[in-house]
């Protein structure tokens, strides 16, 4: 079973949409996760962190994480065509400490 | 904002030589990464290092792969002897405090292209 697993898209979303982005885990003693994003050719940004259940917010961001579900979501509100790009999600393991990445999720919001 | 820097930004060589791929960590980092995306396909953990030596390594990170961090600033990634399947985008990632609660930050990466 993978470890971060994420639906590879594309998803695409109109302009000034709210695009939505789920991820799951199946380490059940992962605490915290990652939101991250990737422009094409470029190295991943972390844009949102989360590690308690219910929804963290940071402008047009929403993380949302369901422990019980074992899943995390990203939402973005008002899309941009800047926002194009792969959003990957990274949560760490219950022992060490680095972050294991899901394969991400290309989003293409169109004008 | 503080980056980490990577050098170079890409590197062409041919198989079987050795490359040596250089990031400069944000100056109060502790925990220092290194991870490797190949074209298209997700990005994979290689090594964590931590107080000066190795916490973790991946399958991945054979006898062809070594760390080091020289002179107290930079972290180096060093293959020996190159593979045409070690052809991948190469990420220098490190993190101030324990990655689990803040993440990290990457380097702008090296494309190594193995001919």
């Amino acid at each position: 079973q993978k470890e971060v697993e994420q639906n590879s898209g594309p998803l695409s979303v109109p302009e000034g949409a709210i695009a939505s982005l789920n991820c799951t885990y199946s380490d059940r003693g992962s605490q915290s996760f990652f939101w991250y994003r990737q422009y094409s050719g470029k190295s991943p940004e972390l844009i949102m962190f989360i590690y308690s259940n219910g929804d963290t917010e940071d402008g047009r961001f929403t993380a949302q994480l369901n422990k019980a579900s074992q899943y995390v979501s990203l939402l973005i509100r008002d899309s941009q065509p800047s926002d194009s790009a792969t959003y990957l999600c990274a949560g760490p393991k219950a022992a060490g400490n680095k972050l294991t990445f899901g394969g991400g999720t290309r989003v293409l919001v169109k004008p | 904002e503080p980056e980490v820097t990577q050098t170079p930004s890409h590197q062409v060589t041919q198989m079987g030589q050795e490359v040596i791929l250089r990031c400069v960590p944000i100056s109060n980092h502790l925990y220092f990464y290194w991870y490797r995306q190949i074209l298209g396909q997700k990005v994979e953990f290689l090594v964590s290092f931590y107080n000066n030596e190795i916490s973790e390594k991946s399958e991945i990170f054979d006898d062809q792969f070594s760390v080091e961090r020289p002179d107290g600033s930079n972290f180096t990634l060093k293959i020996r002897s190159t593979k045409l399947e070690d052809s991948a985008m190469y990420f220098c990632a490190s993190s101030e405090q324990d990655p689990i609660l803040y993440g990290y930050t990457f380097g702008s990466g090296t494309r190594l292209t193995v001919v």
